[in-house]
């Protein structure tokens, strides 16, 4: 089974700088999808960003970008310019099918003013 | 915009009760899923369905159950609520899609906060 791993249970950024969170996975297998997925406190989870294993070209969102190393199986988030409403709990997940979708245990993040 | 929603934010029930909880979809999507979220474990399989009447147990199916009568409604149920059932419970959907590469992600609904005393 697919595992993945977020090592930072909690970090802080100050306002308007650039912070990094980190994902690692173990698969065996070459066509996957990866998601980093983003919960505000007592709000909905909703999708941040992408990336499609079989794509090279990390994957951007404004400001949100992606380091996919995929011989590393390594999948971080960079957030530039941070904004308070960035505050939330960021959840990495891989996928292989539809129906078999893994969570790492998620990084909680606090902007600060 | 998929709107997602669950029948209740938060809910306090006693241990030994069958509770109910409710999730519908209005965007026709045949996938719907069913987590629960605890701290330091992330979001949990439980049950799945890919179509009306279907169910596949995830990772945690033990203690639970569901029920997919409708395309838009994927109920979760505890059959006797216990303690350790007390969590946060997402649900999501995503459509089928067919094609090779083409994935689509889920889309969740603002969970289920249980309190089981």
């Amino acid at each position: 089974a697919q595992t993945v791993t977020q090592s930072q249970p909690e970090m802080s950024v100050q306002e308007a700088e650039t912070v990094t969170l980190s994902c690692t996975y173990d698969t065996s297998e070459n066509n996957y999808y990866l998601f980093w997925y983003k919960q505000p406190p007592s709000r909905q989870m909703i999708l941040v960003i992408r990336q499609e294993a079989y794509k090279q070209q990390n994957a951007t969102e404004n400001r949100f970008s992606v380091n996919f190393q995929k011989a590393a199986k390594s999948f971080s988030l960079k957030i530039s310019d941070s904004q308070l409403g960035d505050t939330a709990m960021y959840f990495c997940a891989f996928m292989k099918m539809y129906n078999d979708m893994r969570f790492g245990a998620g990084t909680r993040l606090t902007v600060k003013p | 915009d998929v709107k997602v929603t669950q029948s209740s934010r938060y809910l306090v029930k006693r241990t030994g009760e069958k509770v109910f909880l409710e999730c519908v979809q209005d965007m026709d999507h045949e996938n719907m899923f069913w987590y629960r979220q605890d701290p330091g474990l992330g979001l949990r399989l439980i049950y799945f369905s890919y179509d009306v009447k279907m169910k596949e147990k995830g990772d945690i199916p033990e203690g639970y159950s569901v029920s997919r009568e409708k395309k838009e409604r994927f109920s979760l149920i505890l059959e006797s609520a216990s303690t350790n059932q007390t969590s946060m419970y997402l649900c999501a959907s995503t459509p089928l899609v067919r094609g090779r590469n083409i994935i689509r992600e889920q889309y969740f609904g603002p969970g289920t906060r249980l309190t089981v005393t």
